[in-house]
């Protein structure tokens, strides 16, 4: 079964440090998305990009967060200048269409732990 | 008063036993309700997708979603040991597009 691919799996960075968290969508998925998830907290939507620009983004994506799909089978989130508070597991996610009844299918997510 | 509340448990059960999980959401807005399976370290993954009020069966998991009380629920018929996950609930509006607004996860143990 196609599935949405996440790497790093872990990512350790220094704060003020810039990264990028890489994703693959499913292939024929056409709305992406990334929801992150602090230690013990609620999975919590940051953004979703639909043909090539962002569609709605949350309040804690702010200005330090971009996102790209910078060919056709990438998608990827940039952090330009860590917080520690950015310490978290981000979830990239995809869906084939903007139906009610499409289902957002996650990946294994990447654990960004910022000192 | 939070948007989507689920109890966080852990839930204890043996092997074989119906499972019931629930969440209670305060926005009456939601019409697309949404079970996940959680592992440890790994992603939430899809169980049940059902849209407004009533019930759905796929296998060993039903789904019930009762908008008049804003109360959702998902049953586990032979609860297997590897049933033993987080299960979360997430729900979103007809407008949200792609905004899923989840609980904080029910931790499930089911003891062989």
């Amino acid at each position: 079964e196609p599935e949405v691919t996440q790497t790093p799996s872990h990512q350790v960075t220094q704060m003020g440090q810039e990264v990028i968290l890489r994703c693959v969508p499913i292939s024929n998925h056409l709305y992406f998305y990334w929801y992150r998830q602090i230690l013990g907290q609620k999975v919590e939507f940051l953004v979703s990009f639909y043909n090539n620009e962002i569609s709605e983004k949350s309040e804690i994506f702010d200005d330090q967060f971009s996102v790209e799909r910078p060919d056709g089978s990438n998608f990827t989130l940039k952090i330009r200048s860590t917080k520690l508070e950015d310490s978290a597991m981000y979830f990239c996610a995809s869906k084939l269409g903007d139906r009610g009844n499409s289902p957002l299918h996650f990946g294994n997510g990447t654990r960004l732990t910022v000192t | 008063q939070k948007e989507v509340e689920q109890d966080p448990g852990p839930l204890s059960v043996p092997e074989g036993a119906i499972v019931s999980l629930n969440c209670t959401y305060s926005n009456s807005a939601f019409q697309y309700f949404m079970w996940y399976r959680q592992y440890s370290r790994k992603g939430p993954e899809l169980l049940m997708y059902t849209y407004s009020s009533g019930n759905k069966e796929d296998g060993r998991f039903t789904a019930q979603v009762d908008k008049s009380s804003k109360y959702i629920s998902l049953f586990i018929r032979d609860s297997q040991p590897s049933d033993s996950a987080t299960y979360l609930c997430a729900m979103r509006t007809n407008n949200a597009g792609n905004m899923l607004t989840f609980g904080g996860g029910t931790r499930l143990m089911v003891k062989p």
